[in-house]
């Protein structure tokens, strides 16, 4: 695709339920990146790849939080046994060269996540 | 770690004036980038600007300019001849390779 597609768009799960977001970056990227939007806050970095690889994970908030990016394509944002403080936006960009840091972030429309 | 400070939380400006947004950061980094994303109601994030910060000179695209002070901290974003499709959320960023470091945004409105 043209852009960064992520799917679902809206999600709401049950608390204690296990739920799995999708990244489809653009074609090519070798950066991904997940990042987490809190209402009324700026997107705060969880994770990143660089390939198939987990490059800085530095910023998953706890162990229920895991992401894969099996192929060094699409990548799976993955949470267990989820709590109401999970509701937020997660967001996916991916960028074409991780070696430079002026190197622009590609973002998508990001899936809202409601816990209930 | 970086961090990016906005301290305006909302503004707003008359259609065809000009507004100007105040970002600050804090960074240990000799080698960074700065950027200005704009955040729709459509929650994708859009790149408005970039700065190299080993440029001395502001960059500029049409009619968005930043005003870089390296000293300072400061990385302001200028929109001149504002339009009602500027209305959004805008968000200061930092960046040294590895993560992108956000502020938590300005929501600007634009005044018909």
């Amino acid at each position: 695709g043209a852009g960064v597609s992520q799917t679902p768009s809206n999600k709401v799960t049950e608390k204690g339920k296990y739920v799995e977001l999708r990244c489809d970056p653009i074609s090519g990227h070798t950066a991904l990146y997940w990042y987490r939007q809190s209402l009324g806050q700026g997107p705060e970095f969880l994770i990143y790849f660089q390939g198939t690889g987990a490059a800085d994970d530095s910023g998953l908030p706890n162990d229920r939080f895991f992401a894969v990016r099996p192929e060094g394509s699409v990548s799976t944002l993955k949470i267990q046994r989820t709590e109401r403080g999970d509701s937020a936006v997660y967001l996916c960009a991916s960028s074409p060269d991780l070696g430079g840091a002026n190197t622009e972030a590609f973002f998508g429309q990001g899936t809202r996540l409601t816990v209930v | 770690a970086q961090t990016v400070t906005q301290s305006q939380p909302e503004m707003s400006v008359q259609e065809a004036e000009t507004v100007t947004l105040s970002c600050t950061y804090d960074t240990s980094e000799s080698d960074y980038y700065l950027f200005w994303y704009k955040q729709p109601p459509s929650r994708q994030m859009i790149l408005v600007i970039r700065q190299e910060a080993y440029k001395q000179q502001n960059a500029t695209e049409n009619r968005f300019s930043v005003n870089f002070q390296k000293a300072a901290k400061s990385f302001s974003l200028k929109i001149s001849d504002s339009q009602l499709g500027d209305a959004a959320m805008y968000f200061c960023a930092s960046n040294t390779g590895n993560q992108f470091y956000f502020g938590t945004g300005t929501s600007l409105t634009v005044i018909p």
